[in-house]
């Protein structure tokens, strides 16, 4: 089992749709999440990062966090085809000094 | 520099050839990562380095591939007689340490191995 699975897509959406992006992770120690976006031939750049259950909100990105079920997920709110990119979730544990991510969420809006 | 740099940008080397890439991450963050990502996978962890403690390897593929950090700042990968297999895209990231972390990434080096 992968320490963290997205589905890879793609995903496409409409412009001012709301883009939904969901993440599971293994280790019910994780205590740091985190959503990178890259795009095409770029490295990742940090989006949002959230540790306490429940949602947490960044202009129109909102964060969820369920330890209980281990997911997180990203909602991308009027999404604009700027926001076409990879989506990486990453989870970092309570112990030790690794970072694990998924293999990333291809998001397409559509103008 | 403001964010993390790389070196070189691009690499093109024979199979079984050494190479070297470097890392310079911001100043005064006292943790470094390197990682690498292979075509439409995410990315995978190489090495970890934090100050002066030892560094966790647990993540480098073979005993070809090993990394260094002099002086708590810049950081070197070096891959030895490279494989095609290696072709990837190796990317630093440092961050502040502590209670906070935030990984900041490089813009990578393009590897490729013919």
């Amino acid at each position: 089992q992968k320490e963290v699975e997205q589905n890879s897509g793609p995903l496409s959406v409409p412009e001012g749709a709301i883009a939904s992006l969901n993440c599971t992770y293994s280790d019910r120690g994780s205590q740091s999440f985190f959503w990178y976006r890259q795009y095409s031939g770029k490295s990742p750049e940090l989006i949002m990062s959230i540790y306490s259950n429940g949602d947490k909100e960044d202009g129109r990105f909102t964060a969820q966090l369920n330890k209980a079920s281990q997911y997180v997920s990203l909602l991308i709110r009027d999404s604009q085809p700027s926001d076409s990119a990879t989506y990486l979730c990453a989870v970092r544990r309570n112990t030790g000094n690794q970072f694990y991510f998924g293999t990333g969420t291809s998001l397409t809006v559509i103008p | 520099g403001a964010g993390v740099s790389q070196s070189p940008s691009n690499k093109v080397t024979e199979k079984g050839k050494d190479v070297e890439l470097r890392c310079d991450p911001i100043s005064g963050h006292t943790a470094l990562y390197w990682y690498r990502q292979s075509l439409g996978q995410g990315l995978e962890f190489l090495i970890y380095f934090q100050g002066n403690s030892a560094p966790d390897k647990s993540g480098l593929p073979s005993d070809r591939f090993s990394a260094e950090r002099t002086g708590g700042s810049v950081s070197t990968l070096t891959i030895q007689r490279t494989q095609q297999e290696d072709s990837a895209v190796y990317l630093c990231a440092s961050f502040l340490g502590g209670s906070t972390d935030t990984q900041y990434f490089g813009p990578g080096t393009r590897l490729t191995v013919l």
